[in-house]
């Protein structure tokens, strides 16, 4: 079956512009979750989402970023006034239930703030 | 505040070597573990996972790990690379906290190189 799915898969914006980052999670998962991974680091957790309801936002890094999945699938991630240290590779993941399920992940949007 | 620790950010092995990757975490309470391998232009996949049980978790393409409690690691092993494991390695953990979702906290990774 279909994995979970980014889009776009390359984003380059100019520093102040606005940008939006697309997840669609597996059907019927639960569980969504974003992850910001810096080049050379690990990822590192952004929020999370359980169904349509964002649970936890505590990594989130400034009040500029702003995840929402309204219906309870498809979740959007987005950055406003985009700073270069905004550059990084931002995952999506989704899991079935809300505890102790794998994660799986996208392929990731690298975003490039010029 | 928790962390993960992975000793080695890259390693270097000709084929049929033995692998050994270290992870450490930072957190006294119960937790679950993951090593997650991310090949050349792929994306994030779970290698394995350890939540209760025998310490000793085998995963896929012959890998296994060991849960130490006592000493907070969560060491990867293979017996005997092949190049087809060139790939960065990321060990995971997921402290069992109140709320029972699944945050994960993950190391800085471990870039091996399998020479043919």
């Amino acid at each position: 079956g279909a994995g979970v799915s980014q889009s776009p898969r390359y984003k380059v914006a100019k520093r102040g512009q606005d940008v939006a980052l697309r997840c669609d999670p597996i059907s019927g998962h639960v569980s969504l979750f974003w992850y910001q991974q810096a080049l050379g680091q690990g990822p590192e957790f952004l929020t999370y989402f359980q169904n349509e309801a964002q649970l936890d936002k505590s990594g989130l890094p400034s009040d500029r970023f702003f995840a929402e999945r309204p219906e309870g699938s498809v979740s959007t991630l987005k950055i406003q006034r985009t700073q270069q240290e905004d550059s990084a590779v931002y995952l999506c993941a989704s899991s079935l239930g809300t505890s102790g399920d794998t994660q799986y992940f996208g392929p990731g949007t690298r975003l490039t703030v010029l | 505040a928790q962390s993960v620790s992975q000793h080695n950010h890259h390693v270097i092995l000709s084929e049929a070597a033995s692998l050994e990757l270290g992870c450490n975490y930072s957190y006294g309470g119960t937790v679950n573990l993951f090593w997650y391998v991310q090949y050349p232009g792929q994306h994030l996949q779970l290698l394995l996972k350890y939540f209760s049980g025998d310490p000793l978790v085998k995963g896929i393409k012959g890998f296994e790990a060991e849960f130490i409690k006592s000493k907070f690691s969560f060491n990867l092993r293979k017996p005997s690379v092949q190049w087809s494991d060139t790939a960065e390695y990321f060990c995971a953990v997921n402290p069992r906290l109140s709320g029972g979702y699944n945050k994960l906290i993950f190391g800085a990774g471990t870039r091996l190189a399998v020479h043919p």
